[in-house]
């Protein structure tokens, strides 16, 4: 069954500092991968996803992540975070083997961005 | 920049009763989506809706939940007799295609 792992369940930054949220997915097939951000009191916002192609895959604020096919990883990167990045963030892959069309979420890493 | 609505953003239901949760998807989309979380759990995809029909369902999505696109802008999701277990953030989400997927902000129900 597919799967996805987010080790970190809480990561704090310097504002400033570079960021590295890790993402690993079990999944037989072509992965479609997905991170997802939730800041408090909103919806799950779509940063970036990778479906084929270059395995560096640009986002919206700044984000970008790097598909890893032999380490079935998807890490999500931003060379330096802005306090306004403190939120929770959710790596998922889609699951669309045989039509399906669910996508299957890690449990979240919060990220608390320190002054 | 069009979003997914969704209302109410906090109902507190009694054990047993009836709910409507009640979403307005992009306007354009063609695939809506319900998902869940529980307090501290992952996020777990409900049931998928397409061509005013339920394209797929996981186990979750037992006789007591049901979809609805009443008319041409709602989406809405019923839970027939409520549990305490039922008690969770409930999204949903729609799609102009199959493989993205836009939430909403979410709607915390509380069984009690």
């Amino acid at each position: 069954a597919q799967s996805v792992t987010q080790p970190d369940i809480h990561i704090t930054v310097s504002e400033g500092a570079s960021l590295e949220l890790r993402c690993n997915y079990s999944y037989g097939a072509t992965p479609y991968l997905f991170w997802y951000v939730q800041s408090p009191g909103q919806g799950l916002q779509l940063l970036l996803k990778y479906f084929s192609g270059d395995t560096l895959v640009q986002g919206i604020k700044g984000f970008e992540a790097e598909f890893k096919r032999s380490q079935s990883s998807f890490n999500l990167r931003k060379p330096s975070v802005h306090w306004s990045d403190a939120a929770e963030y959710f790596c998922a892959v889609g699951a669309f083997q045989g039509g399906s069309e669910k996508l299957v979420f890690g449990k979240g890493t919060k990220l608390t961005v320190n002054p | 920049e069009p979003e997914v609505t969704q209302t109410p953003s906090h109902q507190v239901t009694q054990m047993g009763q009836e709910v409507i949760l009640r979403c307005v998807p992009i306007s354009n989309h063609l695939y809506f989506y319900w998902y869940r979380q529980i307090l501290g759990q992952k996020v777990e995809f409900l049931v998928s809706f397409y061509n005013n029909e339920i394209s797929e369902k996981s186990e979750i999505f037992d006789d007591q939940f049901s979809v609805e696109r009443p008319d041409g802008s709602n989406f809405t999701l019923k839970i027939r007799s409520t549990k305490l277990e039922d008690s969770a953030m409930y999204f949903c989400a729609s799609g102009g295609l199959a493989y993205e997927q836009y939430f909403g902000p979410g709607t915390r129900l509380t069984v009690t």
